[in-house]
């Protein structure tokens, strides 16, 4: 079945500690998306990118990275300089052109730094 | 103010009660997403509208874009259908880039046996 695997489910980081994680999709959708998730707000855009080996920042991009070398695979690094990195983070992906745009959603990456 | 507002923020119902969760948004959209988040935190999509109703078994999603509003309706409600619902506008011209959303901050329902 198509779908958004990320993993891990949980991961637990040091303070100072850059961390990777990891989000895959086999729908081959072409836009990818990074959302953080804090309690009492609404998911929050990190990064996109609509096609391979672009990207572009969303509202909270600063102290995260993204690669997207290959179509299938967006992985988020949380660097250092996140000053609070502790969250739920979710990755989707969508098709892309005009018109209206079916979302997938993964299961998200609980980050909690220790 | 958010550009996307749900209310109510928490619900609690009895099994069988009808449930109404609201969502307003101020800004264009090209269409409106209802979204459902269980306690492990994974997302399911349920809806996408850009106008008019949307049925699937106990779930109804309507919209009227000239009020941006958009409802979703739970008929007969049951225990299982305790989860956060979040709705998420698709803006126009968002960022330059299409696709992107705008969400609620949800609406936590519980549903009692």
């Amino acid at each position: 079945d198509g779908g958004i695997t990320q993993s891990p489910k949980y991961l637990f980081r040091k303070e100072g500690q850059n961390v990777t994680l990891s989000c895959e999709q086999n729908l081959n959708h072409d836009a990818m998306y990074w959302y953080r998730q804090d309690p009492g707000q609404g998911l929050r855009l990190i990064y996109y990118s609509q096609i391979v080996n672009d990207f572009q920042k969303g509202d909270i991009a600063e102290g995260y990275s993204v690669s997207r070398e290959k179509k299938e695979s967006f992985p988020l690094t949380v660097t250092s300089a996140q000053k609070n990195p502790t969250a739920f983070y979710l990755c989707a992906s969508s098709t892309r052109g005009p018109g209206h745009y079916g979302y997938t959603f993964g299961s998200g990456t609980r980050l909690t730094v220790v | 103010k958010n550009e996307v507002e749900q209310s109510p923020q928490n619900l609690t119902a009895q099994e069988g009660e009808f449930i109404t969760i609201n969502c307003s948004y101020s800004v264009g959209i090209s269409a409106l997403h209802w979204l459902q988040q269980h306690p492990g935190g994974g997302i399911v999509s349920l809806f996408m509208l850009s106008s008019g109703k949307k049925k699937h078994g106990r779930l109804i999603a309507t919209i009227n874009i000239q009020e941006k509003h958009s409802s979703l309706h739970i008929t007969a409600s049951h225990p299982r259908d305790s989860a956060v619902y979040i709705c998420a506008a698709a803006k126009l011209n968002y960022g330059g880039s299409q696709g992107n959303l705008i969400f609620g901050k949800g609406t936590k329902l519980s549903v009692k046996p």
